[in-house]
């Protein structure tokens, strides 16, 4: 099962929105409603963002937003924080039992 | 409170073994997909294995099948992976995470992570 395509790198102003993509194939995004989005800071374990696509667990500010449409999921946070600066990953039900990642992305808050 | 704490990494040759362990405490293993995922640094993460809220099914990815085994005790609330013929490889720093009813990446708890070293 190949990774999901993020891009290496996003940035945005304090204060600003940022779209972050992952793009995957009709066997993974495109055939499930199962995204999550995953932030890490250094030294850190993973924090689940968003998960289903477009939920937000208990805690997570809901200047965290998920969507999706096709193959493409995308995590958007708006009203950038200089605490959001981290790597997020995203993750998808890649049918027959299996779990696939995207590479990650860096944030710069600017 | 909900507490996943791993241990049992180390430095091991090619070739050989190793047992990782994570205890659980705030909720109960039984109800709960547990998975492995696996990061070696610097690099993303990546899915290693995953045993249902039954107990009775267990998934792998490709990479470690044959020679990985998930598997947990109930009594003592606590998620195991046996690794066996470890590469080079599967250098990486092991994460377990407790996962809704089935295998599906709502990852909502994960440890802190064990190191696992395969080098001659």
């Amino acid at each position: 099962q190949s990774a999901l395509t993020q891009p290496p790198s996003a940035s945005g102003s304090l204060g600003q929105s940022v779209t972050i993509s992952c793009t995957g194939t009709s066997s993974d995004i495109g055939g499930y409603n199962y995204v999550s989005w995953f932030q890490q800071h250094p030294g850190k374990a993973p924090k689940l963002m968003i998960y289903e696509v477009t939920k937000r667990p208990s805690g997570v500010p809901d200047r965290f937003s998920g969507s999706k449409s096709g193959n493409t999921a995308s995590l958007t946070v708006s009203g950038l924080q200089a605490d959001d600066e981290a790597h997020y990953y995203c993750s998808s039900y890649g049918g027959y039992n299996n779990l696939v990642f995207g590479g990650g992305t860096e944030l710069t808050v600017l | 409170e909900v507490q996943l704490v791993e241990s049992g990494g180390g430095f091991v040759q090619p070739g050989g073994s190793l047992r990782l362990l994570c205890a659980a405490s705030g909720f109960t293993l039984s109800s709960f997909a547990m998975s492995w995922v696996r990061q070696t640094p610097g690099k993303g993460l990546e899915w290693v294995s995953t045993i249902s809220a039954t107990g009775g099914s267990t998934y792998y990815a490709d990479s470690v099948k044959g020679r990985f085994t998930i598997s947990r005790d109930t009594s003592k609330n606590t998620l195991y992976l046996q690794m066996n013929s470890l590469r080079a490889e599967d250098t990486a720093l092991y994460y377990c995470a407790k996962d809704g009813l089935w295998l599906n990446g709502n990852f909502d708890y994960w440890g802190q992570g064990s190191l696992v070293n395969v080098s001659s």
